[in-house]
């Protein structure tokens, strides 16, 4: 079945610690998001990429990182910069960056501090 | 500056009954409509979408009402079911433009009760 997996499920961050969450598609979109969400504050964009070893800082993209080495991985690094990083991240993939190709969601990361 | 405002903010419904989301948008330049539905714990999921060109659009128990001289937009779920309970994004964005982004609202919890 194609489609996004996002790992580990659960994660927990210590105090002055990088981590990184997995994103990996096997639908052979183009383009990879991330977003961020909170209790009662929607979705908001963290970053995104449209092709291969490029991306995009979206509306919230400090204190967090991402790489695009291959068309399937788009992984996100919380760093230690990121003061408020516990939310449930999403990650996205859609056939190009233009709006009206739908975007196609993985089952998120809860991360939390420890 | 929220460009997509959702209400209400939650919605109990009987089961049968017509769920009705609203949306309201202040960029005129959005011409791509689409809602997402979220269960707990998953990722979003697209539900339907609608260009401005039209007025309605339907899916099974699913429609989109848009108004584009108020600028805004409305699911409506007709004979709601208990599994119909989640939450409920609208969002938008503009198809022109080379780095096109959805703009998500807050979302709003369905519950329908049976």
């Amino acid at each position: 079945d194609g489609g996004i997996t996002q790992s580990p499920k659960y994660l927990f961050r210590k105090e002055g610690q990088n981590v990184t969450l997995s994103c990996e598609q096997n639908l052979n979109h183009d383009a990879m998001y991330w977003y961020r969400q909170d209790p009662g504050q929607g979705l908001r964009l963290i970053y995104y990429s449209q092709i291969v070893n490029d991306f995009q800082k979206g509306d919230i993209a400090e204190g967090y990182s991402v790489s695009r080495e291959k068309k399937e991985s788009f992984p996100l690094t919380v760093t230690s910069a990121q003061k408020n990083p516990t939310a449930f991240y999403l990650c996205a993939s859609s056939l190009g960056v233009l709006s009206n190709q739908p975007q196609h969601f993985g089952d998120g990361t809860r991360l939390s501090i420890l | 500056q929220q460009q997509v405002k959702q209400s209400p903010q939650s919605l109990i419904v009987q089961k049968g009954g017509i769920s009705i989301i609203n949306c309201a948008y202040e960029n005129t330049a959005f011409d791509y409509f689409p809602w997402y539905q979220q269960f707990p714990g998953k990722g979003p999921a697209l539900l339907i979408a609608i260009r401005p060109d039209v007025s309605e659009k339907k899916e099974g128990r699913f429609t989109i009402s848009f108004n584009k001289s108020a600028k805004q937009f409305s699911l409506h779920i007709m004979d709601s079911q208990p599994g119909d309970s989640a939450t409920y994004f609208c969002a938008a964005s503009s198809v022109t433009g080379a780095n096109s982004k959805l703009t998500f609202g807050k979302g709003i919890t369905l519950s329908v009760r049976p």
